[in-house]
């Protein structure tokens, strides 16, 4: 039964524009979410976090923010750029330390 | 330097054998965690080691065992394979437990076993 639930499997955004990637999850136990990025062939790499006592986390171009009522957060990439071309994981913990994932978006910046 | 690396990177084995992934981390980390990718690309945890203890085991099938010799490594070894254990295994390793500031992981390249 998965926690994370990432719908979109795939977003393409022309350079410069937004991109606004989506996650929602289940498990009302979780308190920490993050994202985070991977190329192909290479691992996953942390992106940007956000604990449930925030409702929004700001780090350059990317900002995550959390809506803890509907269970649902959100990655937004602003300006998007070539090299943001990756798919993004959204994932979530609790108090059992457990980082669960979800299946990931594919993000094509297009010039 | 490498922060966290698996070897081999790609393995390609028949059904029955055992096998073994390596996993080394010189991050100075105390958590080590395996992960294993599926074929609809969820990443599910399937072992977690705090200071060489094992504190994670998900419901895996006892044929996967993990060995942590130190803090620095986490070797995955897996009896008879099945074609279902094909998959991409990722290494990777966190300061603190998962979740919360200073959790966050760090991933290594992954090993794409293909069982045949």
């Amino acid at each position: 039964d998965q926690q994370v639930k990432q719908n979109s499997p795939s977003l393409s955004v022309q350079e410069g524009r937004i991109s606004i990637l989506n996650c929602d999850y289940t498990n009302s136990m979780f308190d920490y979410f993050l994202w985070y990025k991977k190329y192909p062939a290479e691992g996953p790499t942390f992106l940007i976090s956000i604990s449930s006592i925030k409702d929004k986390n700001e780090d350059g171009r990317f900002t995550v923010f959390l809506n803890k009522s509907a269970k649902h957060l959100s990655l937004h990439i602003v300006p998007s750029q070539p090299g943001d071309s990756a798919v993004y994981f959204c994932a979530a913990s609790g108090t059992d330390y457990k980082l669960s994932f979800g299946a990931g978006t594919t993000v094509t910046v297009r010039a | 330097d490498t922060a966290v690396s698996q070897t081999p990177k790609y393995l390609v084995t028949q059904m029955g054998n055992d096998k073994s992934i390596k996993c080394e981390q010189n991050l100075g980390h105390d958590t080590m965690y395996w992960y294993k990718q599926d074929s609809k690309k969820f990443l599910k945890i399937m072992f977690s080691y705090n200071n060489k203890e094992l504190i994670i085991n998900e419901t895996v099938p006892n044929r996967f065992s993990p060995k942590s010799p130190d803090k620095a490594h986490l070797n995955l070894h897996i009896n008879s394979l099945e074609l279902g254990d094909s998959a991409v295994y990722f290494c990777a390793s966190s300061q603190l437990l998962a979740g919360g500031g200073g959790g966050e992981l760090f991933f290594g390249e992954g090993s794409r076993l293909t069982v045949l």
